[in-house]
């Protein structure tokens, strides 16, 4: 059957360190992949997007991953600050009609 | 400032009612979605539209109905046939063929049913 994994449910770092969330696939085969962000009671936000023959892709502190070999995608965010406290979505395209989202990730970023 | 509306932030349902759910945008956008979020899920997407008086069910349709009579516009009904309603709704929208901006979602809906 199809499923999209986020690494955990919830990962603590510590502020100034880099935060790695995973997401991983099966039985899909995405041409493009998408992050979001979401803030408790509100709707995600886009961070990026990264086609399947775009081994990386950056904007900032943001860095993401794309292995459709591996079907992993790596989503990094260096020099965390406190204000990147929320939940990251992944979510993989589905024929390029709509696009299927993973559980997400709820990250805390200690100070 | 362009963007997607979604009212009310609050809904309660009693059981047996239809409830309809407002969602509009000025992104001049032709695909609008409806996901449902529950605690630990991703999104599941409900049904979508790519353009004016045509949709299409997702993968939890039952349950559920749209409308698409505006480009602006997609409401969502909550139909007494939907038997555990109760979840958090966001409506989303695009341009059709161009993903590299990805989505834009409203603020959401609460649904509770009491």
């Amino acid at each position: 059957s199809q499923k999209i994994e986020q690494n955990s449910e919830a990962l603590n770092i510590q502020e100034g360190k880099t935060a790695t969330l995973t997401c991983n696939y099966t039985n899909y085969s995405p041409a493009y992949l998408q992050w979001y962000r979401q803030d408790p009671g509100r709707g995600p936000v886009f961070l990026l997007l990264i086609r399947e023959n775009e081994k990386e892709k950056r904007k900032e502190r943001l860095k993401v991953t794309f292995d459709t070999t591996l079907k992993q995608s790596l989503f990094h965010i260096t020099a965390s600050q406190p204000a990147d406290s929320a939940t990251y979505l992944c979510a993989l395209d589905i024929y390029g009609q709509n696009f299927v989202f993973g559980p997400g990730t709820r990250l805390s970023v200690l100070p | 400032d362009g963007g997607i509306t979604q009212s009310p932030k609050y809904l309660f349902r009693k059981e047996g009612q239809n409830v309809t759910l407002s969602c509009e945008q000025n992104l001049n956008h032709d695909a609008m979605y409806w996901y449902r979020q529950d605690p630990g899920q991703g999104l599941r997407l409900i049904y979508y539209s790519q353009i004016v008086n045509d949709f299409q069910k997702g993968d939890i349709a039952e349950g559920y109905s749209v409308s698409r009579e505006k480009k602006e516009s997609f409401p969502l009904t909550v139909t007494s046939a939907q038997k555990n309603p109760t979840a958090f709704y966001l409506c989303a929208s695009s341009p059709v063929g161009q993903i590299s901006g990805g989505y834009t979602f409203g603020s959401g809906t609460r649904l509770t049913v009491v």
